[in-house]
């Protein structure tokens, strides 16, 4: 059963504390992404990667931080330094040539 | 910054009605792509179009690009209760697509 997974689905954090949200992706992709999306809202960029062990910042990425040590694998953390984090997080993934991204079916994050 | 905005914000509509949902953007672009996302999921990729077509269709879809007026529309034809969801554009430029704020679609049956 091919495809991108999230979790956990609900997350919840104590002010102050960093959290770390898992991506996982079987489709032997790539690039991967992660969003960030508030209510009603659209779609921002926070990292991607193109490639194991390189990353780049998005339109958000303050805040946030993540790695890439395995093609499969794409960890978001959300920092404390991040001052508004409740929100939806969503990653996807690609391939290099494709123009369609794949997307997981999000993180719901909320700051108690 | 966002690069697509779609109108309207919010659309709500009979089952069997044509829905249209409209999309701006303001740098050159690749292509343009539409996706679907329902309530609290993932979004789904639905069609997209190059720079250089101006009309693509995919079963009740029809997709227009006109780059002149850095512009798209998606239309949904003979609209059903299950078409109920958040529609949004994303343009390509380069390696990153750039979302817009989404169209929120409503079906009643």
């Amino acid at each position: 059963d091919g495809g991108i997974t999230q979790s956990p689905k609900y997350l919840f954090r104590k002010e102050g504390q960093n959290v770390t949200l898992s991506c996982e992706q079987n489709l032997n992709h790539d690039a991967m992404y992660w969003y960030r999306q508030d209510p009603g809202q659209g779609l921002r960029l926070i990292y991607y990667s193109q490639i194991v062990n390189d990353f780049q910042k998005g339109d958000i990425a303050e805040g946030y931080s993540v790695s890439r040590e395995k093609k499969e694998s794409f960890p978001l953390t959300v920092t404390s330094a991040q001052k508004n984090p409740t929100a939806f997080y969503l990653c996807a993934s690609s391939t290099l040539s494709s123009k369609e991204q794949f997307f997981g079916p999000g993180t719901r994050l909320t700051v108690l | 910054s966002q690069q697509g905005e779609e109108d309207p914000q919010a659309l709500s509509i009979q089952e069997g009605e044509n829905a249209t949902m409209n999309c701006s953007y303001k740098t050159s672009i690749n292509n343009l792509q539409w996706y679907r996302q329902n309530s609290g999921r993932g979004l789904v990729h639905l069609i997209l179009i190059r720079s250089n077509e101006r009309e693509k269709h995919s079963g009740r879809l029809r997709v227009t690009l006109d780059t002149s007026k850095k512009s798209s529309s998606l239309l949904i034809t003979a609209s059903r209760a299950a078409d109920t969801a958040s529609y949004f554009c994303a343009t390509r430029a380069g390696n990153m697509l750039t979302f817009g704020g989404g169209t929120r679609l409503m079906v009643k049956p």
